[in-house]
C-alpha cells in the first residue's frame, strides 16, 4: 500500500504526559501537512512542511506542541504535557507542492486523555 | 480569511434519488474548492476539486460539483444516490495565495434504501 500511513491508530494517556505520533507520506510527495480533527468538526489546520522545512504554523498550535520532518520524508507530531482537550483525532495529509494539488490523507492517529 | 459554510448538518435521500450537498466559501482572491469523503474509522478521501475552467466538475465515484462565481458555493451533487454514499462530506477551500485549506464541518450524508 502506497498511501499516508499514521502510528499509533490509537493513544490512550493519562494527563501530563508525552505522546508522539508519526506519519510516513507518499513517498513522492514533499507537502506534509498535520490537521486536528475534533467530533462535529472538520479538519482543522495546524503544520505544514516542505521537504524538511516547517513553513507555517497555526495558531492552534501552542507551545506544547511540536513537529518535526528530519529527513524530507516522514514526521513526527508531539504532544509535551497532555490536557484533556489535546483529545483528538489527529490527521496527516501529503501532497505535491503548489495549491492546485489535492492533499491525501492517512487514516488518523486518535488520542484520548484521561 | 477564508472560510466554509455547509449549511446542513444532515442529508437524508432516498437511493436512486439525486443528491446535492450544499457549501459556500468566503476567500478574498479566486479559489480552489475541494469535496472529500471520510467513511467510519478511515481517513478523508479526495473526490474531486475545481481549479479553473468548466464549472461543472467530475469526481470519483460518479460525484460532480458545480463551481458558481456568483453565488460563491460548490454544491456537491450525484444523480442517482446509493446507499454505500452515505458517509461524511467536507467542502474545503484554498486561496491561491495560501498553502493550507480550510475546511466546512461537515455534512453527513444518509442513503435511505
Amino acid at each position: 500500500d502506497t498511501g499516508v500511513s499514521q502510528n499509533p491508530r490509537h493513544k490512550i494517556t493519562k494527563r501530563g504526559q508525552n505522546v508522539t505520533f508519526r506519519c510516513d507520506p507518499i513517498s513522492e510527495h514533499n507537502r506534509l501537512y498535520w490537521y486536528r480533527q475534533t467530533l462535529g468538526q472538520g479538519p482543522e489546520f495546524l503544520t505544514y512542511f516542505q521537504n524538511e522545512a516547517q513553513l507555517e504554523k497555526s495558531r492552534l498550535l501552542s507551545d506544547r506542541f511540536s513537529a518535526e520532518r528530519p529527513k524530507g520524508s516522514f514526521s513526527t507530531l508531539e504532544i509535551q504535557r497532555t490536557e484533556q482537550g489535546d483529545s483528538a483525532m489527529y490527521l496527516c495529509a501529503s501532497s505535491y507542492p503548489g495549491p492546485s494539488y489535492e492533499q491525501y490523507f492517512g487514516p488518523g492517529t486518535r488520542l484520548t486523555v484521561t | 480569511a477564508q472560510s466554509v459554510a455547509q449549511p446542513e448538518d444532515q442529508v437524508k435521500v432516498a437511493e436512486g434519488n439525486p443528491l446535492t450537498v450544499k457549501c459556500t466559501y468566503s476567500v478574498s482572491g479566486n479559489p480552489y474548492l475541494f469535496w472529500y469523503v471520510q467513511y467510519p474509522n478511515r481517513g478523508l478521501q479526495f473526490l474531486l476539486k475545481y481549479i479553473t475552467g468548466d464549472n461543472l466538475v467530475k469526481g470519483s465515484y460518479g460525484f460532480e460539483a458545480e463551481f458558481n462565481k456568483s453565488q460563491t458555493s460548490f454544491h456537491l451533487k450525484k444523480p442517482s444516490a446509493l446507499v454505500s454514499d452515505s458517509a461524511l462530506y467536507f467542502c474545503a477551500v484554498r486561496d491561491r495565495g495560501d498553502d493550507k485549506i480550510i475546511f466546512g464541518k461537515g455534512t453527513r450524508l444518509h442513503i435511505l434504501p
